[in-house]
């Protein structure tokens, strides 16, 4: 059974520092891999899915990897911002498109 | 073009109660999924369907059931209502053979059980 965690499950930094997220997965056996950001109350917003061949994705500041066979993914988060704060979710997904998800990584970007 | 769309936004419900959600998929994904996210977890897969069929059911309860329509908009349903029911409830839809398969999700509905 897939199993996501997510490390750490909250960080508080101050605005400008570069920041790095974890993810991890215990069946390398994964169709694609996606990190969503989700605010307080609200829904999920997708920010970067990387399929199970490539190694990265970009989006402006955000940066994720993905190592299949070590079962690691992590989301870079370069001169983050107080708006930057939210809850991002890691979720794994199989041959059969169904989502596994971590806890998920509270941030709180201090100005 | 209109997302996933999902009715109604909030509702609160007692006990023992009965509750319908709703999902539009984007126009053209024949298969929805749902997902219910406890406060502080990650979202937990519920169902999966596609061209009216269940395709998949997670560890869930048979209070829990779902069905999907021929215009693929679909509804799930809960029965008999436990505090624990309470979270916010997501769909997906997506349309084999697109780019990456990509699923998109709804904005939720967020059930309060009293």
């Amino acid at each position: 059974k897939q199993e996501v965690t997510q490390i750490p499950a909250a960080l508080s930094v101050p605005e400008g520092e570069n920041l790095v997220l974890n993810c991890s997965f215990t069946d390398s056996a994964i169709y694609n891999l996606q990190w969503f950001r989700q605010d307080p109350g609200k829904g999920l917003t997708s920010l970067l899915l990387i399929q199970s061949s490539q190694r990265e994705q970009t989006s402006g500041r955000l940066n994720a990897s993905l190592d299949k066979s070590s079962g690691r993914s992590t989301l870079y988060i370069a001169a983050s911002q107080p708006g930057d704060s939210a809850t991002y979710l890691c979720a794994v997904i199989d041959n059969f498109n169904k989502f596994y998800f971590g806890s998920g990584t509270k941030l709180n970007v201090k100005p | 073009d209109a997302g996933v769309t999902q009715s109604p936004t909030h509702l609160i419900k007692t006990r023992g109660q009965q509750v319908t959600l709703r999902c539009s998929p984007i126009s053209g994904h024949k298969s929805v999924s749902w997902y219910q996210q406890v406060l502080g977890q990650g979202p937990q897969f519920i169902f999966q369907y596609y061209e009216k069929e269940e395709r998949g059911r997670g560890n869930f309860p048979d209070r829990f059931s779902a069905r999907q329509f021929p215009n693929y908009s679909s509804e799930l349903n809960v029965n008999a209502l436990l505090l624990g029911d309470s979270a916010l409830y997501l769909c997906a839809s997506y349309s084999f053979g697109s780019a990456y398969n990509e699923q998109f999700f709804g904005p939720g509905t967020r059930l309060t059980v009293l």
